[in-house]
């Protein structure tokens, strides 16, 4: 599975949109972007994935770039409860059902 | 539906001891999956099943950890002995293949602490 890269931290004001940037420059054509976070105390959560269309659910969207390289995670009005760290996983989708954490960034919501 | 349970919630225990954790995956899912998650080396995939076979175990750090799952509503996770650098906490996650999707749902994680 391809390598990911993350910024270590971020911080985003309550009500505004957080917009969290992933580097996948080696992504195979047959590779999806995953995105989860972990609430501080819990289990890993799934928010979304995609191929290389504009995803987009109840929690939040995903933009890809053109080329695939890159990808954005947007959530559109953080809230105190999105405090998190997110993780951006790159995987080919078929049998192997292995996700490989990254570090992920570390996402902080403020009042 | 109750989730991706695991039990005990919070584990510990002396060094040289056995510890088995319990996980209870989603019911119909067909992948379970077993995490490690500490400060140092983050969270790591130790093994997988698929239909109750273990797919993949390289991620099992050594003999001391060994893994089954009997049936489709049930596996557990042994250490046996455990020692202080297994102290950690434990993430079991459940997927189904059917979905297309893929998505893995995790339980709430042991931890454990070895004495």
């Amino acid at each position: 599975d391809a390598k990911t890269t993350q910024p270590t931290s971020m911080d985003c004001a309550e009500g505004r949109a957080a917009n969290l940037p992933c580097n996948h420059s080696t992504i195979s054509g047959n590779e999806y972007v995953y995105w989860y976070r972990q609430i501080h105390s819990q289990g890993p959560q799934y928010i979304i994935h995609g191929l290389k269309n504009n995803e987009t659910n109840e929690m939040a969207s995903l933009i890809i770039t053109e080329d695939r390289k890159s990808s954005t995670l947007i959530l559109p009005h953080a809230t105190l409860r999105d405090t998190a760290v997110y993780y951006c996983i790159v995987r080919v989708l078929g049998n192997t059902g292995k996700l490989i954490f990254g570090q992920g960034t570390t996402l902080q919501v403020k009042p | 539906d109750a989730g991706v349970i695991q039990s005990p919630r919070h584990e510990v225990t002396e060094m040289g001891q056995e510890v088995t954790l319990r996980c209870k995956p989603i019911s119909g899912h067909d992948y379970l999956f077993w995490y490690r998650q500490t400060m140092m080396r983050g969270l790591e995939l130790l093994i997988y099943f698929n239909n109750n076979v273990p797919i993949d175990d390289s991620g099992m750090p050594e003999d001391r950890f060994s893994a089954k799952m009997p049936n489709a509503s049930f596996s557990t996770l042994k250490i046996q002995p455990s020692e202080p650098r297994d102290s950690a906490v434990y993430f079991c996650a459940s997927s189904l293949r059917a979905s297309g999707r893929y998505e893995q749902y995790f339980g709430p994680g042991t931890r454990l602490t070895v004495t």
